[in-house]
């Protein structure tokens, strides 16, 4: 089924350890995002893309890194995990003009 | 400021009964767009319905209505004939701009919806 599929879905880091989350999407779509979401405060926007080759910083960026190489695909890189980045995070995709938003099936991370 | 609030943080509603979750917005921009998607216990993200800001009626999508007030700011959810399965979290949020520059989404912080039989 085309959509936007996240890797892995469940992972337990130690501090200090590094990890990158994928994200690849088969909808041809422009735009990618990554939001953590915790308890009580929504989803909020670390890190988006308008095309390949371009990212730019959201809401909470710290702590993060991301890179898009390619248009289907949209990283997300913890150099050094830290137990506030345990959250679930989120990756969705979108077009331009378009208002529809794809969004994937969630990765939960725990950071010990 | 907050973009968008959800002032709700839990409602619990009669199965078959109507409710309304609120979501007021902050933007300066003339053209935005409002969304409303549910969060069921399995994590995904539904989207539920849109309404633009140049939209003169209000949005509707089945059971799901939106209550745009545009000089209040503000675009409720209206959920009829409330059913079992609307047990979830809800979010509202909102793309500003237009063109090139509409695309990032601000969330709410939810509304956790409760249906009793």
């Amino acid at each position: 089924n085309a959509g936007v599929t996240q890797t892995p879905k469940f992972r337990v880091l130690k501090t200090g350890q590094s990890m990158t989350l994928l994200c690849a999407q088969d909808m041809n779509h422009e735009y990618m995002y990554w939001y953590r979401q915790d308890p009580g405060m929504g989803l909020r926007l670390i890190h988006y893309s308008v095309g390949e080759g371009t990212t730019a910083k959201g809401e909470v960026p710290d702590g993060y890194n991301v890179s898009r190489l390619k248009k289907q695909n949209f990283l997300l890189g913890l150099e050094s995990a830290a137990p506030s980045q345990t959250s679930v995070y989120f990756c969705a995709s979108s077009s331009p003009g378009a208002y529809g938003y794809t969004f994937g099936s969630g990765t939960r991370l725990t950071v010990v | 400021a907050q973009k968008i609030t959800q002032t709700q943080p839990g409602m619990f509603v009669q199965e078959k009964e109507a409710v309304t979750l609120d979501c007021t917005y902050d933007t300066s921009d003339q053209s935005y767009g409002l969304f409303w998607y549910k969060q069921p216990s399995s994590g995904e993200m539904i989207f539920l319905i849109y309404q633009g800001s140049y939209d003169e009626q209000n949005a509707t999508e089945g059971r799901y209505s939106l209550n745009f007030q545009k000089a209040r700011k503000s675009a409720n959810l209206v959920i009829s004939a409330s059913q079992l399965g609307d047990s979830a979290m809800y979010f509202c949020a909102m793309r500003e701009g237009s063109g090139g520059s509409n695309y990032k989404l601000t969330f709410g912080k939810g509304t956790l919806l409760t249906v009793n039989p």
